[in-house]
C-alpha cells in the first residue's frame, strides 16, 4: 500500500533562519506532488507541484522553493523565513491520469512558527 | 474560472443529517471530491463522484451532483461527535494535466 511521510511535525524557527521540510512517499512510482500551506482556519493554499525528477512548478511567487531529488522525495525550503511563513504545511501526492479518481493523498502536516 | 465555493461554517445536533454545499465553475470537471480534515491533521479522501453520475451513496455519506447548476453536495446522516471537521470539496480536470481546485472548506460542528 501506498504511504506518505512528512517531518517533522512542528517547527518553531526564528525570523531570518532557513527552512527544510521533507516529504516522502512509498509503495508507488512517479507520483505527482505537491505541497500546500494552510494559514489559520483558511483554505489550502497550493504552493508547489512537480510531474518528475527535477520538474517543478511554482503557483504563487514567494519566499519559498521547492525540489524533487529523487521520484518519491519532495522537499519544501526557504533560504530566510519570514514572519508571513508561518502555517500548516501539507505534502500530498496524486496517481498518474489513468487513476485520477483516487484523488490526492496527504501527509499529516508540519506546523511552522516563526518567531 | 477556477472557483470551488463553499459555506464556512454549519453547526447541526448530534444524531441530526448534515449537509453541506458545494459549487464550482468549471463545466468540464471530471471528477468532484469530498475530503475531511480532523484538527492538526491533514485532509482524507471521503468520497468521489464521477461527472456523469447524479448521486453515490456510501454508508452515511451521500453525494449529489447537479451539473446543470455546477452544484454538489455532502449529506452525512446522523451526525455524529466524531464527524467534527472541516470538510473540503474539490473538482479535477483533464486539460492536458491534472489539477485539482480546493473550496476553503466548511467547519461542521457537532453539538451532543
Amino acid at each position: 500500500s501506498q504511504t506518505i511521510h512528512q517531518w517533522p511535525a512542528t517547527l518553531v524557527q526564528p525570523v531570518g533562519s532557513p527552512l527544510s521540510l521533507e516529504c516522502t512517499v512509498e509503495g508507488t512510482s512517479n507520483p505527482n506532488l505537491y505541497w500546500y500551506r494552510q494559514a489559520a482556519g483558511r483554505g489550502l493554499q497550493l504552493l508547489f507541484y512537480s510531474v518528475g525528477i527535477g520538474q517543478i512548478s511554482s503557483e504563487v511567487p514567494q519566499n519559498l522553493s521547492a525540489s524533487r531529488p529523487q521520484d518519491r522525495q519532495f522537499i519544501l525550503s526557504s533560504k530566510k523565513l519570514l514572519l508571513s511563513d508561518s502555517g500548516f504545511y501539507l505534502c500530498a501526492w496524486s496517481p498518474p491520469l489513468d487513476r485520477v479518481w483516487q484523488g490526492y493523498t496527504f501527509g499529516s502536516g508540519t506546523r511552522l512558527t516563526v518567531v | 474560472g477556477e472557483d470551488v465555493e463553499q459555506s464556512l461554517f454549519l453547526s447541526v445536533r448530534e444524531g441530526d443529517s448534515s449537509v453541506i454545499n458545494c459549487t464550482y465553475t468549471d463545466s468540464s470537471s471530471t471528477y468532484l471530491y469530498w475530503y475531511k480534515q480532523e484538527p492538526g491533521a491533514g485532509l482524507q479522501l471521503l468520497t468521489y463522484i464521477f461527472s456523469n453520475m447524479d448521486m453515490k451513496q456510501d454508508q452515511r455519506l451521500t453525494v449529489l451532483l447537479n451539473k446543470k447548476d455546477k452544484h454538489l453536495s455532502l449529506r452525512i446522516a446522523d451526525t455524529q461527535t466524531g464527524d467534527s471537521a472541516i470538510y473540503f470539496c474539490a473538482e479535477s480536470r483533464e486539460t492536458g494535466g491534472f489539477k485539482t481546485i480546493f473550496g476553503a472548506g466548511t467547519r461542521l460542528f457537532v453539538k451532543a
